[in-house]
């Protein structure tokens, strides 16, 4: 069974503290790996969409990274504006799209 | 209009209450979709619509109820439900269902709340 595993579940970072969220996936015939944002109340918002392992994609202080076994969203120098719900889901070969649970990123002043 | 619009935002419903959920995507696309958010679980997908024909189903109870009477819009009809169905429901749409990789684009969601 095709699944998607985030870590960890909630994350606080100080402004400025750089991190990363993990984003741990068996998914057969992975076609595409996809990162959301979601504010509460909110539907989620598109981020990054990878295809094979090795590729990075990147969007103000998000960078996005794909490897055969994982995804990173790595966070540099978060702004509390960034505090939200980030999504990761893997798309399969014969499966709709997979979600995680999501990590809880809290950005303190 | 732009993207993904749904109504209405908010709805609480009792348990023998007949509602419908509206979607509405301004993007040109092929396949709509309706998810289930729940607290603590990961979105969970009800329904796939390609060119208006249902091509997946996820062993949905029968009291949520689709239709797709063209590209553009969906609905969710809700009968008899239980207060275990409270939650957000989203639709998205994509490009295509299959076999590209599309990105799927969501609303803002409905907050249900079954009394």
């Amino acid at each position: 069974e095709d699944q998607v595993t985030q870590s960890p579940e909630a994350l606080r970072l100080q402004e400025g503290e750089s991190s990363s969220l993990n984003c741990s996936y068996t998914v057969s015939g992975l076609r595409g790996l996809f990162w959301y944002r979601q504010d509460p109340g909110k539907g989620p918002e598109f981020l990054f969409t990878l295809y094979s392992a090795g590729e990075e994609k990147e969007k103000e202080r998000l960078k996005a990274t794909l490897t055969k076994k994982e995804s990173f969203l790595h966070i540099t120098a978060p702004k509390p504006e960034d505090s939200a719900t980030y999504l990761c889901a893997g798309l399969g070969g014969n499966t709709p799209l997979v979600f995680g649970k999501g990590t809880r990123l809290s950005v303190i002043a | 209009e732009t993207g993904v619009t749904q109504t209405p935002r908010h709805l609480v419903m009792g348990m023998t209450n007949k509602k419908s959920l509206k979607c509405e995507q301004h993007l040109g696309h092929n396949a709509m979709y309706w998810y289930k958010q729940s607290a603590k679980k990961p979105l969970e997908l009800m329904f796939v619509y390609s060119l208006e024909e249902r091509v997946e189903n996820n062993s949905v109870p029968s009291r949520f109820s689709p239709e797709c009477p063209n590209s553009s819009h969906l609905f969710l009809h809700l009968h008899t439900l239980q207060p275990e169905d409270s939650a957000l429901y989203l639709c998205a749409s994509s490009q295509e269902w299959y076999p590209l990789p599309d990105t799927q684009y969501f609303g803002p969601g409905t907050r249900l709340t079954v009394l």
